[in-house]
């Protein structure tokens, strides 16, 4: 258990909609990560927090947000839902902004149909 | 901007047989260096590190060496087993952490 925590584990939604995945950091990090998995495309960085702020972005689409919110925990909102969206959403999280160990959550399932 | 780059799988090796994953990097500055490992149904779970040239990371066996001349970290066992079989990710890290495409391991009896 690498206490990083992801909520929900899977979820089944339709084209067009919208959806929230959640992260909770483990405790005593500040830095929150956003990752996307996919057969074809490997593991694609999408966003990084830290401590509320916004400190890197990498292919996240514009239909695509996130926030971190005050407790650290973070969420992930993907809107206007294409077949192509579904994946694993990995979250993870570091003590630090850079450099260092990040953990991974186990991920969240999309499906999109 | 920086990148990472491995080896393309998948990789089918008999038990006991010497594992080498290539992995070469592209950064600015001075990255720290990581494999991760994933299991099936799992997260990635970080295997070992290195954070300055010439350092040796090292965990279950499995060993990388930081090698700023040639801009490497490949991953190496000398004798895997079945238990290996397992998605591999190269990492770099001078802000966020950027991961290459993986490699499948397949360890067969």
């Amino acid at each position: 258990d690498s206490g990083v925590t992801q909520t929900p584990k899977h979820l089944i939604t339709a084209t067009g909609q919208r959806v929230t995945l959640r992260c909770s950091p483990r405790s005593g990090d500040l830095s929150v990560y956003w990752y996307q998995q996919s057969l074809d495309q490997g593991l694609q960085f999408l966003i990084q927090y830290y401590n509320g702020e916004e400190r890197a972005k990498g292919n996240i689409l514009e239909r695509f947000s996130a926030q971190q919110f005050p407790d650290l925990h973070s969420e992930l909102n993907l809107s206007s839902l294409e077949l192509g969206d579904s994946a694993l959403y990995f979250c993870a999280s570091s003590v630090q902004v850079s450099g260092n160990t990040i953990y991974f959550g186990e991920g969240s399932w999309l499906t999109v149909v | 901007g920086d990148s990472v780059t491995q080896m393309e799988g998948p990789v089918t090796l008999s038990e006991e047989a010497f594992l080498t994953i290539n992995c070469t990097y592209t950064a600015t500055g001075y990255p720290s260096l990581f494999w991760y490992v994933q299991y099936p149904g799992e997260g990635l779970q970080l295997l070992l590190k290195a954070t300055k040239a010439d350092d040796k990371g090292s965990n279950k066996g499995f060993e990388a060496t930081y090698r700023k001349e040639t801009t490497s970290f490949h991953l190496e066992k000398g004798s895997v087993q079945v238990s290996d079989s397992a998605v591999y990710f190269c990492a770099l890290s001078e802000g966020d952490m950027r991961f290459g495409a993986g490699t499948r391991l397949t360890v067969k009896p």
